[in-house]
C-alpha cells in the first residue's frame, strides 16, 4: 500500500520567512496530493491541493510542487504570519485501482511562526 | 464550517461498551469518509462509502463498521470498546466517488475509560 513520510516533524521560522514542508510517497499511481492546516483542536482544513498533471500550483502565499519522477510534493508558504501556526499534514491518494479513495496521511508538520 | 455536521461532541463510555458516531455530509456531497486521530499520532483512513456503497477500506478494526444511509448520512459503530480507542474521530465528505476536496466534519471526541 501507499506510504507517505512527512518532514520535517517541527519547523520554527521567524515572522517574514518563507518554511517548506516535503512529503514522499510510494504509489507511483497515487495522482492527488491535499495539503491540509490543523489548529488545535480544530479539524483539518484544506489549503491547497495539487493532481499528477500538475507540476506546481500557487494560492497567494502558498504553494505546492510536485515531482511525480522523485515521488515528492512540497509545500511553500512565504512571507509567513503568526496565524500560519498550526500542524500541516500531507496526504497522498488515487483514483484508479484497489482502495481507490483511500487517503494516506503523512505525519504532520508543526509550524512556529515567532512574532 | 464545512457544512458536514458530526454528533454527538464528545463521548465519554467504559471499556467493553459500544458506540454510534453520526455524520451528515454537505448537501450534494456523495461521498463519506472516516478517520481517527489519536493522541500520538496523524490522521488514519478507516473507510469510505459513497452514495450508499463502501469504496475503500483502510486499517479498520473488526470491531468497527460503519454504513451510509439513504439520506447519505452515515454512521460509524464502535463496539467492544478498549482504552486505545479513545480518540478523535472525523467524518468528512466530498462531491466525487474518488479523492477530490474533502470537507471535514468538527470531529467526535471519543473517550473510553
Amino acid at each position: 500500500g501507499e506510504n507517505v513520510e512527512q518532514h520535517p516533524s517541527t519547523l520554527s521560522v521567524q515572522e517574514g520567512d518563507s518554511a517548506v514542508i516535503k512529503c514522499t510517497y510510494s504509489d507511483s499511481a497515487s495522482n492527488y496530493f491535499p495539503w491540509y492546516k490543523q489548529e488545535l483542536g480544530k479539524r483539518p482544513q484544506l489549503i491547497i491541493d495539487i493532481r499528477s498533471n500538475v507540476g506546481e500550483k500557487k494560492d497567494q502565499r502558498i504553494a505546492v510542487t510536485l515531482n511525480k519522477t522523485a515521488k515528492h510534493f512540497s509545500l511553500h508558504i512565504t512571507e509567513t504570519q503568526p496565524e500560519d501556526s498550526a500542524v500541516y499534514f500531507c496526504a497522498a491518494s488515487r483514483s484508479g485501482g484497489t482502495n481507490a479513495g483511500k487517503s494516506t496521511f503523512g505525519d504532520g508538520t508543526t509550524l512556529t511562526v515567532k512574532p | 464550517d464545512s457544512g458536514v455536521t458530526q454528533t454527538p461532541k464528545h463521548l465519554i463510555t467504559a471499556t467493553g461498551q459500544r458506540v454510534t458516531l453520526r455524520c451528515s455530509p454537505r448537501s450534494g456531497d456523495l461521498s463519506v469518509y472516516w478517520y481517527q486521530q489519536s493522541l500520538d499520532q496523524g490522521l488514519q483512513f478507516l473507510i469510505q462509502y459513497y452514495n450508499g456503497e463502501e469504496r475503500a477500506k483502510g486499517n479498520i478494526l473488526e470491531r468497527f463498521s460503519a454504513q451510509q444511509f439513504p439520506d447519505l448520512h452515515s454512521e460509524l459503530n464502535l463496539s467492544s470498546l478498549e482504552l486505545g480507542d479513545s480518540a478523535l474521530y472525523f467524518c468528512a465528505s466530498s462531491v466525487a466517488q474518488f479523492p477530490d476536496t474533502q470537507y471535514f466534519g468538527p470531529g467526535t471526541r471519543l473517550t473510553v475509560l
